[in-house]
Protein backbone atom coordinates (compact mmCIF):
# COMPACT_ATOMS: atom_id res chain seq x y z
CA UNK A 1 0.00 0.00 0.00
CA UNK A 2 1.66 2.79 -1.05
CA UNK A 3 -0.75 5.51 -0.69
CA UNK A 4 -3.12 8.14 -2.75
CA UNK A 5 0.03 10.20 -4.26
CA UNK A 6 -1.03 13.89 -6.07
CA UNK A 7 1.32 15.93 -8.30
CA UNK A 8 1.98 18.62 -8.37
CA UNK A 9 2.12 19.50 -4.79
CA UNK A 10 1.90 22.95 -5.44
CA UNK A 11 0.88 25.08 -8.63
CA UNK A 12 1.06 28.91 -8.59
CA UNK A 13 -0.80 29.98 -11.82
CA UNK A 14 -2.02 33.20 -13.81
CA UNK A 15 -5.78 33.83 -14.11
CA UNK A 16 -6.52 32.73 -17.17
CA UNK A 17 -4.00 29.88 -18.09
CA UNK A 18 -5.16 26.51 -17.64
CA UNK A 19 -3.94 23.58 -14.94
CA UNK A 20 -4.10 19.83 -14.91
CA UNK A 21 -3.60 18.10 -11.76
CA UNK A 22 -2.70 13.74 -11.28
CA UNK A 23 -3.82 11.55 -8.46
CA UNK A 24 -2.93 7.91 -8.38
CA UNK A 25 -4.82 6.16 -6.00
CA UNK A 26 -4.03 2.97 -4.21
CA UNK A 27 -3.85 0.24 -7.04
CA UNK A 28 -6.43 -2.30 -5.53
CA UNK A 29 -9.07 0.90 -4.82
CA UNK A 30 -11.79 1.31 -8.21
CA UNK A 31 -13.36 4.91 -6.27
CA UNK A 32 -11.55 7.89 -6.41
CA UNK A 33 -13.17 11.48 -5.49
CA UNK A 34 -12.05 14.54 -5.74
CA UNK A 35 -12.47 17.40 -3.11
CA UNK A 36 -11.54 20.96 -3.02
CA UNK A 37 -10.56 22.62 0.29
CA UNK A 38 -10.17 26.27 1.07
CA UNK A 39 -8.71 27.77 3.84
CA UNK A 40 -10.68 27.15 7.46
CA UNK A 41 -12.90 24.97 5.77
CA UNK A 42 -13.63 21.15 5.40
CA UNK A 43 -13.27 19.77 2.05
CA UNK A 44 -15.70 20.05 -0.38
CA UNK A 45 -16.70 17.03 -2.85
CA UNK A 46 -16.34 17.75 -6.61
CA UNK A 47 -16.94 14.68 -8.16
CA UNK A 48 -16.33 10.77 -7.58
CA UNK A 49 -15.60 7.95 -10.42
CA UNK A 50 -16.19 4.35 -10.26
CA UNK A 51 -13.17 2.37 -12.38
CA UNK A 52 -13.52 4.89 -15.55
CA UNK A 53 -17.28 6.40 -15.22
CA UNK A 54 -17.46 9.46 -13.91
CA UNK A 55 -20.46 8.76 -11.72
CA UNK A 56 -21.61 12.21 -9.87
CA UNK A 57 -20.08 15.95 -10.20
CA UNK A 58 -21.01 18.60 -7.58
CA UNK A 59 -23.16 22.02 -8.60
CA UNK A 60 -19.25 23.45 -7.51
CA UNK A 61 -17.39 21.73 -10.72
CA UNK A 62 -17.74 24.58 -13.44
CA UNK A 63 -17.93 23.93 -16.98
CA UNK A 64 -14.47 24.63 -16.59
CA UNK A 65 -13.79 21.88 -14.48
CA UNK A 66 -13.26 18.37 -15.97
CA UNK A 67 -11.93 15.55 -14.75
CA UNK A 68 -11.08 12.32 -16.17
CA UNK A 69 -9.84 8.59 -15.17
CA UNK A 70 -9.26 7.21 -18.56
CA UNK A 71 -8.29 3.73 -17.93
CA UNK A 72 -9.46 3.13 -14.18
CA UNK A 73 -6.17 3.54 -12.65
CA UNK A 74 -4.75 7.48 -12.78
CA UNK A 75 -7.14 10.35 -13.03
CA UNK A 76 -6.47 13.96 -14.02
CA UNK A 77 -8.39 17.04 -13.40
CA UNK A 78 -8.03 20.13 -15.47
CA UNK A 79 -9.30 23.98 -15.05
CA UNK A 80 -9.42 26.07 -18.00
CA UNK A 81 -9.23 29.37 -17.66
CA UNK A 82 -7.93 29.48 -14.02
CA UNK A 83 -9.94 32.36 -11.94
CA UNK A 84 -8.36 33.61 -8.51
CA UNK A 85 -11.17 31.96 -7.11
CA UNK A 86 -9.72 28.73 -8.33
CA UNK A 87 -7.11 28.89 -4.98
CA UNK A 88 -7.12 25.96 -2.59
CA UNK A 89 -5.82 22.83 -1.61
CA UNK A 90 -7.07 20.27 -4.36
CA UNK A 91 -7.44 16.43 -2.80
CA UNK A 92 -7.26 13.52 -3.92
CA UNK A 93 -9.28 10.48 -2.52
CA UNK A 94 -9.56 6.25 -3.37
CA UNK A 95 -11.51 3.82 -1.66
CA UNK A 96 -12.00 0.09 -2.36
CA UNK A 97 -15.18 0.36 -2.29
CA UNK A 98 -18.79 2.58 -2.01
CA UNK A 99 -19.79 0.98 1.72
CA UNK A 100 -20.65 3.37 4.07
CA UNK A 101 -17.68 1.63 6.39
CA UNK A 102 -15.03 2.41 4.25
CA UNK A 103 -12.69 5.24 4.81
CA UNK A 104 -11.73 7.36 2.04
CA UNK A 105 -7.70 7.82 1.64
CA UNK A 106 -6.57 11.22 0.66
CA UNK A 107 -3.51 12.46 -0.62
CA UNK A 108 -1.39 15.18 -0.04
CA UNK A 109 -2.92 17.21 -2.14
CA UNK A 110 -2.38 20.22 -5.06
CA UNK A 111 -2.60 23.70 -3.32
CA UNK A 112 -3.35 25.99 -6.24
CA UNK A 113 -2.70 29.39 -6.24
CA UNK A 114 -3.85 31.44 -9.02
CA UNK A 115 -2.45 35.14 -9.46
CA UNK B 1 -29.35 22.10 6.48
CA UNK B 2 -25.77 21.18 7.65
CA UNK B 3 -25.30 17.38 7.56
CA UNK B 4 -22.18 17.72 9.95
CA UNK B 5 -21.94 20.72 12.15
CA UNK B 6 -18.98 21.29 14.60
CA UNK B 7 -19.08 23.74 16.70
CA UNK B 8 -16.25 24.26 18.08
CA UNK B 9 -13.28 26.11 15.55
CA UNK B 10 -10.87 26.61 18.31
CA UNK B 11 -9.91 24.16 21.35
CA UNK B 12 -7.19 24.43 23.73
CA UNK B 13 -5.69 21.11 26.04
CA UNK B 14 -2.73 20.89 28.07
CA UNK B 15 -0.26 18.21 27.65
CA UNK B 16 -1.70 14.71 28.67
CA UNK B 17 -4.75 15.88 29.49
CA UNK B 18 -8.14 14.64 27.42
CA UNK B 19 -10.18 16.22 25.12
CA UNK B 20 -13.51 16.23 23.37
CA UNK B 21 -14.28 17.17 20.27
CA UNK B 22 -17.89 17.95 19.29
CA UNK B 23 -20.11 16.58 15.74
CA UNK B 24 -23.71 16.48 15.73
CA UNK B 25 -24.86 15.50 12.20
CA UNK B 26 -28.04 14.71 10.17
CA UNK B 27 -29.37 11.91 8.17
CA UNK B 28 -32.79 10.20 7.67
CA UNK B 29 -30.34 7.17 6.03
CA UNK B 30 -30.65 4.36 8.63
CA UNK B 31 -26.76 2.71 7.53
CA UNK B 32 -23.81 6.04 7.64
CA UNK B 33 -20.24 5.41 9.29
CA UNK B 34 -19.26 8.41 10.85
CA UNK B 35 -15.29 9.28 10.35
CA UNK B 36 -12.43 11.21 12.26
CA UNK B 37 -9.99 12.48 10.07
CA UNK B 38 -6.68 14.98 11.19
CA UNK B 39 -5.05 17.00 9.34
CA UNK B 40 -2.03 18.91 10.21
CA UNK B 41 -0.06 21.66 9.31
CA UNK B 42 1.37 19.76 6.12
CA UNK B 43 -2.43 19.05 4.51
CA UNK B 44 -2.55 15.47 4.47
CA UNK B 45 -5.76 13.96 6.08
CA UNK B 46 -5.34 11.36 7.65
CA UNK B 47 -7.95 8.83 8.65
CA UNK B 48 -8.12 8.43 12.39
CA UNK B 49 -11.73 6.60 13.64
CA UNK B 50 -14.35 5.19 12.36
CA UNK B 51 -17.89 4.36 14.00
CA UNK B 52 -20.80 2.40 11.98
CA UNK B 53 -24.61 3.61 12.51
CA UNK B 54 -25.22 0.02 13.57
CA UNK B 55 -22.54 -0.27 16.06
CA UNK B 56 -23.16 -1.14 19.75
CA UNK B 57 -20.25 -0.18 21.03
CA UNK B 58 -18.73 2.99 20.95
CA UNK B 59 -15.45 2.63 18.65
CA UNK B 60 -11.38 3.18 19.77
CA UNK B 61 -8.23 3.28 18.11
CA UNK B 62 -5.52 3.77 20.38
CA UNK B 63 -5.87 7.23 22.32
CA UNK B 64 -9.00 7.98 20.47
CA UNK B 65 -12.42 6.91 21.25
CA UNK B 66 -16.03 8.00 19.46
CA UNK B 67 -18.58 8.87 21.84
CA UNK B 68 -21.29 7.59 19.47
CA UNK B 69 -25.05 8.84 20.95
CA UNK B 70 -27.22 7.75 17.71
CA UNK B 71 -30.56 9.53 19.28
CA UNK B 72 -28.94 12.62 20.07
CA UNK B 73 -27.30 12.24 16.61
CA UNK B 74 -24.13 12.94 17.74
CA UNK B 75 -19.85 11.50 17.44
CA UNK B 76 -17.95 13.28 19.50
CA UNK B 77 -13.77 12.55 19.65
CA UNK B 78 -12.53 12.30 22.55
CA UNK B 79 -8.40 11.93 22.40
CA UNK B 80 -6.88 10.92 25.68
CA UNK B 81 -3.09 11.65 27.05
CA UNK B 82 -2.92 15.14 24.29
CA UNK B 83 0.44 15.09 23.03
CA UNK B 84 1.71 18.15 21.30
CA UNK B 85 1.62 16.21 17.95
CA UNK B 86 -2.11 16.16 18.44
CA UNK B 87 -1.96 19.63 17.15
CA UNK B 88 -3.95 20.04 14.41
CA UNK B 89 -7.52 20.44 12.54
CA UNK B 90 -9.95 17.56 13.07
CA UNK B 91 -12.72 16.69 10.84
CA UNK B 92 -16.02 14.82 11.49
CA UNK B 93 -17.18 13.40 8.25
CA UNK B 94 -20.54 10.79 7.10
CA UNK B 95 -20.91 8.76 4.41
CA UNK B 96 -24.43 7.35 3.72
CA UNK B 97 -25.26 4.22 3.32
CA UNK B 98 -28.31 3.49 1.00
CA UNK B 99 -27.74 6.09 -1.85
CA UNK B 100 -26.18 4.46 -4.65
CA UNK B 101 -24.50 8.05 -5.99
CA UNK B 102 -24.17 9.63 -2.16
CA UNK B 103 -21.13 7.00 -1.49
CA UNK B 104 -19.11 10.36 -0.81
CA UNK B 105 -17.85 11.64 2.86
CA UNK B 106 -19.06 14.70 3.75
CA UNK B 107 -17.35 17.18 5.74
CA UNK B 108 -17.62 19.46 8.71
CA UNK B 109 -15.98 22.73 9.24
CA UNK B 110 -13.48 21.59 11.44
CA UNK B 111 -11.87 22.40 15.08
CA UNK B 112 -8.49 23.30 15.51
CA UNK B 113 -6.96 21.64 18.13
CA UNK B 114 -3.99 23.41 19.85
CA UNK B 115 -2.02 21.20 22.42
CA UNK B 116 -0.02 23.55 24.87
CA UNK B 117 2.36 22.31 27.81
Amino acid sequence: DTGVSQNPRHKITKRGQNVTFRCDPISEHNRLYWYRQTLGQGPEFLTYFQNEAQLEKSRLLSDRFSAERPKGSFSTLEIQRTEQGDSAMYLCASSPNSLYNSPLHFGNGTRLTVT
Amino acid sequence: AQKITQTQPGMFVQEKEAVTLDCTYDTSDPSYGLFWYKQPSSGEMIFLIYQGSYDQQNATEGRYSLNFQKARKSANLVISASQLGDSAMYFCAMREGNTGTASKLTFGTGTRLQVTL
